[in-house]
């Protein structure tokens, strides 16, 4: 298995409050990705980050931000949380943009009240 | 506007017969097809892939054939096992340097 570890697992808190998910990688590849999964939309990207400080927007980009200062670590943050980021997010990592699969981690569960 | 497409919620299949998963697609671009599969409280796990010069791959139990002039590919599992319970994402890349887009998922239950 892809050493891929997302933190916390599982995490409840109230609108407005910032929360921010961690992905930490031990396999050095260079993509990092940040999905969020909901009933009814499957699997959508967030943002995705190329390299050290290099990162872009993905389809549902709207509310988060993300930083990645090391290769192994991909955080993403919620500013201000609000009820419809409650979802499950996972974090997924490849070495290059055409190598398929992506592997991924193993989810936060992120309820926002 | 939904570019990859399982229209079908959910499935049902006797232990030991075949399942068959369906997925759509739209933009004629994609090139690269993958299906995933996903257990509760897990990550999506690699199953399949298939290229889009090929029309049919296949691994042990599962085949995803393709069928490009009708935008469409399945995924066939024989004889369907009581662990293939789970959810099946369609997955699809329009180039080399693109991201994959998944599908909505269809959850498979293995009746015994």
């Amino acid at each position: 298995d892809a050493g891929i570890t997302q933190s916390p697992r599982h995490k409840v808190t109230e609108t407005g409050t910032p929360v921010t998910l961690r992905c930490h990688q031990t396999e050095n590849h260079r993509y990092m990705y940040w999905y969020r999964q909901d009933p009814g939309h499957g699997l959508r990207l967030i943002h995705y980050s190329y390299g050290v400080k290099d990162t872009d927007k993905g389809e549902v980009s709207d509310g988060y931000s993300v930083s990645r200062s090391k290769t192994e670590d991909f955080l993403l943050t919620l500013e201000s949380a609000t009820s419809s980021q409650t979802s499950v997010y996972f974090c997924a990592i490849s070495e290059t943009p055409s190598e398929q699969p992506q592997h991924f981690g193993d989810g936060t569960r992120l309820s926002i009240l | 506007d939904q570019q990859v497409k399982q229209n079908s919620p959910s499935l049902s299949v006797q232990e030991g017969r075949i399942s068959i998963l369906n997925c759509d697609y739209t933009n004629s671009m994609f090139d690269y097809f993958l299906w995933y599969k996903k257990y509760p409280a897990e990550g999506p796990t690699f199953l399949i892939s298939i290229s889009s010069i090929k029309d049919k791959n296949e691994d042990g139990r599962f085949t995803v054939f393709l069928n490009k002039s009708a935008k469409h590919l399945s995924l066939h599992i024989v004889p369907s096992q009581p662990g293939d319970s789970a959810v099946y994402f369609c997955a699809a890349r329009r180039g080399v340097d693109d991201k994959i887009i998944f599908g909505k998922g269809t959850r498979l239950h293995i009746l015994p």
